[in-house]
């Protein structure tokens, strides 16, 4: 079983194009992520959610756009697409700090397997 | 703020040779610390954690780190390396943050490369 699962694992698309990415995760975790790979594997988070709600916004533009339906999925949509736009794109989930066994989980990031995301 | 610098980008180490990653980090706060690895083309997964405790963390894959307080550093290493570990290796810190939540930053990676 996959704990945190994304799709579509590649997408290949048109500048200008709306295209999304989900992503579920069966952990039972109150907070789940979105990050951002670079093409020099910089990792940087966009946004955080616990249990539905908006926690971290990391000044990304406003064409990213997540929503979760659910405390399980985070979905990420993206209007306009640009060229820059380009990057490998991850989901995970922990559990909220100071909840879980902290001994076992530790607040350790669960990461999926990615996105890779070309925009021509 | 937090932050994270891992003074290497790229490590070249013969196979069966021992590999020391770096890190250091910077806090005002109490912090926990992780390694993370990725292997080419798949997600990041955890190699091992600091949370309390045990300065000496054994991980995965013969994998272990040692935090040091004073020095602000949590060092990757390993006393022989296999072609397997060939990988990209993120060292992470979580601060605490009000309201029960956690904000991780990364480092920049170091991609290990083991020479048969």
């Amino acid at each position: 079983d996959t704990a945190v699962s994304q799709t579509p694992k590649y997408l290949v698309t048109q500048m200008g194009n709306d295209k999304s990415i989900k992503c579920e995760q069966n952990l039972g975790h109150d907070t789940m992520y979105w990050y951002k790979q670079d093409s020099k594997k910089f990792l940087k988070i966009m946004f955080s959610y616990n249990n539905k709600e908006l926690i971290i916004n990391e000044t990304v533009p406003n064409r990213f756009s997540p929503k979760s339906p659910d405390k399980a999925h985070l979905n990420l949509h993206i209007n306009s697409l640009e060229l820059g736009d380009s990057a490998v794109y991850f989901c995970a989930s922990s559990h909220r700090h100071g909840t879980g066994d902290l001994a076992s989980s530790g607040n350790t990031i669960y990461f999926g397997e990615g996105s890779w995301l070309t925009v021509v | 703020a937090q932050s994270v610098t891992q003074l290497d980008s790229q490590v070249p180490v013969f196979e069966e040779a021992p590999v020391e990653l770096r890190c250091n980090y910077s806090s005002s706060v109490s912090v926990y610390l992780f390694w993370y690895v990725q292997y080419p083309n798949q997600g990041l997964q955890l190699l091992l954690k600091y949370l309390s405790g045990s300065t000496l963390v054994k991980g995965i894959n013969g994998f272990e780190a040692e935090f040091n307080k004073s020095q602000t550093s949590f060092h990757l290493r390993k006393p022989s390396v296999h072609i397997s570990d060939t990988a990209e290796y993120f060292c992470a810190v979580s601060v605490p943050s009000g309201g029960g939540y956690q904000k991780v930053t990364f480092g920049t990676g170091t991609k290990l490369q083991v020479i048969p």
